[in-house]
């Protein structure tokens, strides 16, 4: 059963960092592309960011390029997300999620950013 | 980018009775490898996000035979041939044929 277990999410403060971790079982990790998909409360769905799992290549949204990266550790099944210069807008649940149409997902990890 | 519009917003179903989410994309949604990816997910409140359909119309696995999706170009419906309790929360389309990946704002569906 594949299983991905996101972790890492705090209460920050207005420009400061964070990185997020997702560890996935249940799959063979280095062939698959992986995702990360973030909620505000109450709000909808916003991809963030994407890495292949073949070319390495990688993907973010506008909102966070140039502040987030995307990466992952292949020898250890853990995809991360480096998170700096955040903002009260990043507040959100961070959803790890597996393919291009993201058919797996993870429970969140909730990152607060606030003073 | 592409923009997913959704309707309606919100559905108050019936038990027993179909439902059907539009989804339309402000472009089409045709890759250059002749596959459209289309995808809808369901969303009961306090849990993740489930994929239900992936490319325009196929079912994932373990996903009722109740819930379909179809249609081509920049308009696509989910239905739900009969609704059941278990299906209220929100659904989501997503595209995910151009960079960057963009979601519907959400239909929710409760029971009336």
């Amino acid at each position: 059963e594949v299983q991905l277990l996101e972790s890492g999410g705090d209460l920050v403060q207005p420009g400061g960092s964070l990185r997020l971790s997702c560890v996935a079982s249940g799959l063979t990790f280095r062939n698959y592309v992986l995702n990360w998909v973030r909620q505000a409360p109450g709000k909808g769905l916003e991809w963030v960011s994407s890495i292949s799992g073949t070319t390495g290549n990688t993907y973010h949204a506008d909102s966070v390029k140039g502040r987030f990266a995307i990466s992952r550790d292949d020898s250890k099944n853990t995809l991360y997300l480096h998170m700096s210069s955040l903002e009260a807008e990043d507040t959100a649940v961070y959803y790890c999620t597996r393919n291009w149409g993201n058919d797996y997902w993870g429970q969140g990890t909730l990152v607060i950013v606030s003073s | 980018d592409v923009v997913m519009t959704q309707s309606p917003l919100s559905l108050p179903g019936t038990l027993g009775q179909p439902a059907s989410i539009s989804c339309r994309s402000s472009q089409g949604l045709v890759h250059s490898d002749g596959n459209t990816y289309l995808s809808w997910f369901h969303q009961r409140p306090g849990q993740s996000p489930r994929r239900l359909i992936y490319k325009v119309s196929n079912r994932d696995s373990g996903v009722p035979d109740r819930f379909s999706g179809s249609g081509s170009g920049t308009d696509f419906t989910l239905k739900i041939s009969r609704v059941e309790a278990e299906d209220v929360g929100v659904y989501y389309c997503m595209q995910y044929t151009q960079w960057p990946r963009t979601f519907g704002p959400g239909t929710k569906v409760d029971i009336k």
